[in-house]
């Protein structure tokens, strides 16, 4: 069975950078497209986007020039870079598997939160 | 993009009844790509319901999807006391972002 987990730092500052990795176990990273969700405190659920283990990726219009996603193969990781963040994108990020033939988001990792702030 | 409205935001219900959780889109969304999920405090959400209607591995008989085009409905046909939690539905489309909806509380009463 697939198990996810994610790991970054739990706090950045405003205008900085976060980075998050998520760790695919008990499974092939290959094949698959692997997302990134996130969800501010106390709302709802927001797709950041996706990284296919080729490297190919898509990206939420609202997000996308700030986001960059990456996978590497050989760690069986995929990771997230979100640019000059601000308050508003303090939330718990979630990294998640798409399962095409369900069209669906079958397994998650548990959630990190990160914390913008100075 | 697609907006999925969810409501009620709340829904106060005890034990033993019937919940009604909707989920209207902005646009039509294939059935296909209609998806209900559950999250309880302090987790991830956990899929439900696929393709509208197609409960996902373990989910339990009393959970069940319906709709089609711009209207769709998750039910609990009798809730149990592990049912009381947030549900979502999601929409994948290849003319608009995936999408979740705002959710809908379900709580006791």
């Amino acid at each position: 069975q697939v198990q996810l987990q994610e790991s970054g730092p739990g706090l950045v500052k405003p205008s900085e950078t976060l980075s998050l990795t998520c760790t695919v176990s008990g499974g092939s990273i290959s094949s698959y497209y692997w997302n990134w969700i996130r969800q501010p405190p106390g709302k709802g659920l927001e797709w950041i986007g996706y990284i296919h283990y080729s490297g190919s990726a898509n990206y939420n219009p609202s997000l996308k020039s700030r986001v960059t996603m990456s996978v590497d193969t050989s760690k069986s990781q995929f990771s997230l870079k979100l640019s000059s963040v601000t308050a508003a994108d303090t939330a718990v990020y979630y990294c998640a598997k798409w399962e095409a033939t369900w069209n669906a988001f079958d397994i998650w990792g548990q959630g990190t939160i990160v914390t913008v702030s100075s | 993009e697609i907006v999925l409205t969810q409501s009620p935001g709340t829904l106060s219900l005890s034990p033993g009844e019937r919940a009604t959780l909707s989920c209207r889109a902005s646009q039509s969304v294939s059935s296909s790509h209609l998806v209900w999920y559950q999250q309880k405090p302090g987790q991830a959400p956990r899929l439900l319901i696929y393709g509208a209607s197609s409960r996902a591995t373990g989910i339990p008989d009393r959970f069940s999807g319906s709709g089609s085009g711009t209207d769709f409905t998750l039910t609990i046909s009798r809730l149990e006391p592990e049912d009381f939690a947030l549900y979502y539905c999601q929409q994948y489309g290849s003319s608009s972002p995936l999408t979740f909806g705002g959710g809908t509380k379900v709580e006791i009463k």
